[in-house]
C-alpha cells in the first residue's frame, strides 16, 4: 500500500522557533505539495515540487519554505513560527495523470504558543 | 480569493437520504474535478472525479452532477449511510497542473 508519511503528528512549538515538518513518500512520485487545512477555510496550497530541487509557491506561500533534496523528502520550514501559522498541515504526493489522486498524509497538527 | 465555492459548511441527514454538497467555480480553465472524502485524523482520499465533457458520472452511490453553463457541480450520496459521515471537498485544476484548487468543505453527519 503507497503511503505518505508525516513525521509528527502533534507539534507544539514557542513563537519565533524555526519548525521543521517533513513527509516522506514511497511511492516515486514526481510531485509534492504542502496543505495548511483551517475550518472553513478548506484546504490552502503552500508550496509544491515537481521535481527534485524543484519548488513552486502556492497561494499562500509568506512564511514558509520548502526544501527537496531527495525525490522522496520534501520538507516544510516556519523559518519564525507565528501563532497565525496554527494549523493542520497535510503533505501529498502524485505521480502522472490527475485521475491518480493525490495521496495524503496524516497531516500533523501544529499549534503555535 | 476562493477559486472553488463550496456549501453547505455543514449537513445532516438521516440514514437512507440523500446529501447534496455543490461547488462554483469561475476559472473556465479548469478541466477537472475531484471530490475528496476526509474521515478524522486521516488526509482526504480521491472519492469520485468527473471533466466537463459529461454531465454525470455515477460510483456506487456517489454521483458527480456536472453543469458547465453554470460553472457548477455537486455531490450526491444516495442512501447514505453513517459510514458516509466525513469532511467533503470538491476541487479543481487546469489541464496540464496537477495542482488542485480546493473548496471550503462540507461536514456530513449521517445519523442512525
Amino acid at each position: 500500500d503507497v503511503k505518505v508519511t508525516q513525521s509528527s503528528r502533534y507539534l507544539v512549538k514557542r513563537t519565533g522557533e524555526k519548525v521543521f515538518l517533513e513527509c516522506v513518500q514511497d511511492m516515486d512520485h514526481e510531485n509534492m505539495f504542502w496543505y495548511r487545512q483551517d475550518p472553513g477555510l478548506g484546504l490552502r496550497l503552500i508550496y509544491f515540487s515537481y521535481d527534485v530541487k524543484m519548488k513552486e509557491k502556492g497561494d499562500i506561500p509568506e512564511g514558509y519554505s520548502v526544501s527537496r533534496e531527495k525525490k522522496e523528502r520534501f520538507s516544510l520550514i516556519l523559518e519564525s513560527a507565528s501563532t497565525n501559522q496554527t494549523s493542520m498541515y497535510l503533505c501529498a504526493s502524485i505521480s502522472g495523470g490527475r485521475e491518480s489522486g493525490y495521496t495524503f498524509g496524516s497531516g500533523t497538527r501544529l499549534t503555535v504558543v | 480569493q476562493q477559486q472553488v465555492k463550496q456549501s453547505p459548511q455543514s449537513l445532516i441527514v438521516q440514514k437512507g437520504g440523500i446529501p447534496i454538497i455543490n461547488c462554483a467555480y469561475e476559472n473556465t480553465a479548469f478541466d477537472y474535478f475531484p471530490w475528496y472524502q476526509q474521515f478524522p485524523g486521516k488526509g482526504p482520499a480521491l472519492l469520485i472525479a468527473i471533466r466537463p465533457d459529461v454531465s454525470e458520472k455515477k460510483e456506487g452511490r456517489f454521483t458527480i452532477s456536472f453543469n458547465k453553463s453554470a460553472k457548477q457541480f455537486s455531490l450526491h450520496i444516495m442512501d447514505s449511510q453513517p459510514g458516509d459521515s466525513a469532511t467533503y471537498f470538491c476541487a479543481a485544476s487546469n489541464e496540464g497542473f496537477q495542482k488542485l484548487v480546493f473548496g471550503t468543505g462540507t461536514r456530513l453527519l449521517v445519523s442512525p
